[in-house]
């Protein structure tokens, strides 16, 4: 079996508290991103989405951040909730029918 | 809607033996994609298809795999023969595609078939 596996970063977080998760991507042609949410033995969820003509998107108690200067894009949940404990995979895709490039992810564990 | 649906959700298999894992797609959803997540190399896109047709096989590991997609509601990922190294979790999503400059890329994945090969 595999005695090596992909080591995630993991970010710990006291409920009630803001998460932040970070993402940086390579490919300065990327218009459109993605966070996704998987929990585990799930397949992963569509948090929020957001154009490269866009810097920053609202949803509920979701917040994206683009920075197309560093490519960089951040994921900020407010007031962390146990059920937000999971892997967050941010996405980026260039052009129409591109394919969707996924991140390694983040592991949040929200500590009760 | 009942979502994606993959069967089965569970497979356990010897090597050397052919593995055939299933999706439906949401209804009315115009592209799929399979997908293998393993601890070692993460979430990994193997084939889509866009209106049935495959459209990049590139993430296609090796020969031993082929994906089908006879029609717009069903989808086959084929292995054979199989081998140790193919255990892995294997995800199916669709979504609707325009291709536009508006285009969206909201994926909608399936609950995921275990794979184990002994």
């Amino acid at each position: 079996g595999e005695s090596v596996g992909l080591h995630l970063p993991t970010l710990s977080v006291q409920e009630g508290d803001n998460s932040i998760i970070n993402c940086a991507y390579s490919n300065s042609a990327s218009d459109y991103f993605i966070w996704y949410k998987q929990e585990s033995g799930k397949g992963p969820q569509f948090i929020i989405d957001i154009r490269s003509n866009m810097d920053k998107r609202q949803g509920q108690r979701v917040t994206v951040l683009l920075n197309k200067t560093v490519k960089h894009l951040s994921l900020q949940i407010a007031a962390t909730q146990p059920g937000d404990s999971a892997v967050y995979f941010c996405a980026e895709k260039a052009g129409g029918y591109q394919k969707v490039t996924f991140g390694t992810g983040t592991k949040l564990q929200v500590i009760p | 809607d009942a979502g994606v649906i993959q069967s089965p959700r569970h497979e356990v298999t010897e090597m050397g033996q052919e593995v055939t894992l299933r999706c439906k797609p949401i209804s009315g959803h115009n592209s799929l994609f399979w997908y293998r997540q393993t601890m070692m190399r993460g979430l990994e896109l193997l084939i889509y298809f866009n209106n049935n047709v495959p459209i990049d096989d590139s993430g296609m590991p090796e020969d031993r795999f082929s994906a089908k997609m006879p029609n717009a509601s069903f989808s086959t990922l084929k292995i054979q023969p199989s081998e140790p190294r193919d255990s892995a979790v294997y995800f199916c999503a669709s979504r609707q595609t325009s291709g536009g400059a508006l285009s969206t890329d909201t994926q909608y994945f399936g609950p995921g078939t275990r794979l184990t090969v002994l």
